[in-house]
């Protein structure tokens, strides 16, 4: 079964600090992994995916297939980054994502 | 593009009457649809699979009686909540899943309808 794991529920870094945001997961085959933002009061938004290994809002993440994570990395946190960040993995083609239960990030000034 | 709109925003209904949430893909024809509840703080949980002209597939724990799905465009899903009662009070979002590209394989999400049940 497919499985994503966030384990942090919440993280607090100082302005200027570095971010990471684990996500860990679990599947069989070979699955395509997000991170999704919501921001408050805001619908989710995709952040970014492994496949377009780019990098937005300064974020990135890689896919290491060997630890089966998908950590979520900045290297300077800023205030408006403070929202809740989603970690998901969509099996194939047509099928639903599947998501972590989230990690609140606050970036306090 | 590939915005997707959910009426209404929030409602609050009596306990007992049945609430119709919409969801549609405003500027891309959206094959599936996907429908999620989110309890306050928590993640996402996935209650459904909506294919257009067919019926929906529902994930294991969810009354199809109860959240009665319809997908009958290209464009627009439905979800009713039959007979609602408190518990079903939630965060309710649909997501829409664009194939075309260069967004393949995205699915994006609705802003959420607010369900308080007195």
């Amino acid at each position: 079964a497919q499985r994503v794991t966030q384990p942090e529920k919440l993280l607090s870094v100082f302005k200027g600090a570095p971010v990471e945001l684990k996500c860990n997961y679990s599947y069989s085959g070979s699955p395509e992994l997000f991170w999704y933002v919501q921001y408050s009061r805001q619908r989710l938004q995709l952040l970014l995916r492994h496949i377009s290994r780019e990098s937005i809002k300064g974020f990135t993440a890689d896919l290491n297939k060997g630890e089966t994570s998908f950590h979520l990395k900045k290297p300077f946190a800023q205030e408006e980054d403070s929202a809740m960040y989603y970690c998901a993995l969509k099996p194939s083609g047509n099928t639903p994502l599947v998501f972590g239960k989230g990690t609140r990030l606050s970036v306090i000034a | 593009g590939a915005v997707v709109s959910q009426h209404p925003s929030w409602v609050i209904c009596k306990s007992g009457t049945s609430v119709k949430i919409e969801c549609r893909s405003l500027d891309f024809q959206a094959t599936t649809m996907f429908w999620y509840r989110q309890f306050p703080k928590q993640s996402l949980m996935l209650m459904a699979t909506s294919n257009e002209g067919s019926k929906a597939t529902y994930e294991q724990g969810v009354e199809k009686d109860k959240f009665l799905i319809n997908h009958a465009s290209l464009t627009l899903s439905t979800l009713t909540v039959t007979s609602a009662h408190p518990e079903d009070s939630s965060f309710y979002i649909c997501s829409a899943h664009n194939a075309g590209r260069p967004s393949y394989n995205e699915q994006f999400f609705g802003p959420g309808t607010r369900l308080t049940v007195l």
